[in-house]
């Protein structure tokens, strides 16, 4: 079946890049996702690649997507304390558009 | 961007009540939102799919008549937890996908935190 995995936690310190890292299972997915949710809120979203897409920048946000291996990684440059959340990976699934989501991975960052 | 407005925020109420969530996309035509649920500390389990004038599409598991889910119209789904007991409580998170597109990305109203006492 569909599956999303991503590591649960993430130390960095201020200043430093913070690289999430997911794999999924689905080499069908169109689009996959980055969202961000902070402590008692909604999803966020930050970014999504296409599938067709190896890379995407936009600003302190890059999306790598190596499509052979099913490996999506989200790198946070210049990580701030503001940067600290529940990241979650996401794929798109069936003609719906539904989205699987990964566990989601915690960034601490640390002054 | 797109905006998408879920109210209320945060429910308390007693068991046995009903509450209704709204989910509105304020700036785009939303032919497909999505109901989402999240336990503390874990990620989104999907609720139900609904399409803007027929019936919601429901996960496995998830019961229809406990969950009543209206899409009337392009802008506004509703949820309604009918006679919600304390296993209820929980994050709802509502999402919707434009028009333009069944698989570009969706986007996420701020969650109803249901604490049922």
């Amino acid at each position: 079946g569909e599956d999303v995995e991503q590591s649960l936690f993430l130390s960095v310190r201020e200043g430093d890049s913070s690289v999430i890292n997911c794999t999924y299972t689905d080499s069908s997915s169109t689009y996959l996702y980055w969202y961000k949710q902070e402590p008692g809120a909604g999803l966020q979203l930050l970014t999504y690649i296409f599938s067709n897409m190896d890379m995407k920048q936009d600003q302190r946000l890059t999306v790598l997507l190596n499509k052979k291996d099913k490996h999506l990684s989200l790198r946070i440059a210049d990580t701030q304390t503001g940067d600290s959340a529940i990241y979650f990976c996401a794929e798109s699934m069936g003609s719906q558009g539904n989205l699987i989501f990964g566990k989601g991975t915690k960034l601490s960052v640390k002054p | 961007g797109a905006v998408v407005s879920q109210h209320p925020s945060r429910v308390i109420c007693k068991s046995g009540t009903s509450v209704k969530i709204e989910c509105r996309s304020l700036d785009f035509q939303a032919t497909t939102m999505f109901w989402y649920r999240q336990f503390p500390k874990q990620s989104l389990m999907l609720m139900a799919t609904s399409n803007e004038g027929s019936k919601a599409t429901y996960e496995q598991g998830v019961e229809k008549d406990k969950f009543l889910i209206n899409h009337a119209s392009l802008t506004l789904s509703t949820l309604t937890v009918t006679s919600a007991h304390p296993e209820d409580s929980s994050f709802y998170i509502c999402s919707a996908l434009g028009a333009q597109t069944s698989q570009g990305p969706q986007h996420f109203g701020d969650g109803t935190r249901l604490s049922i006492l």
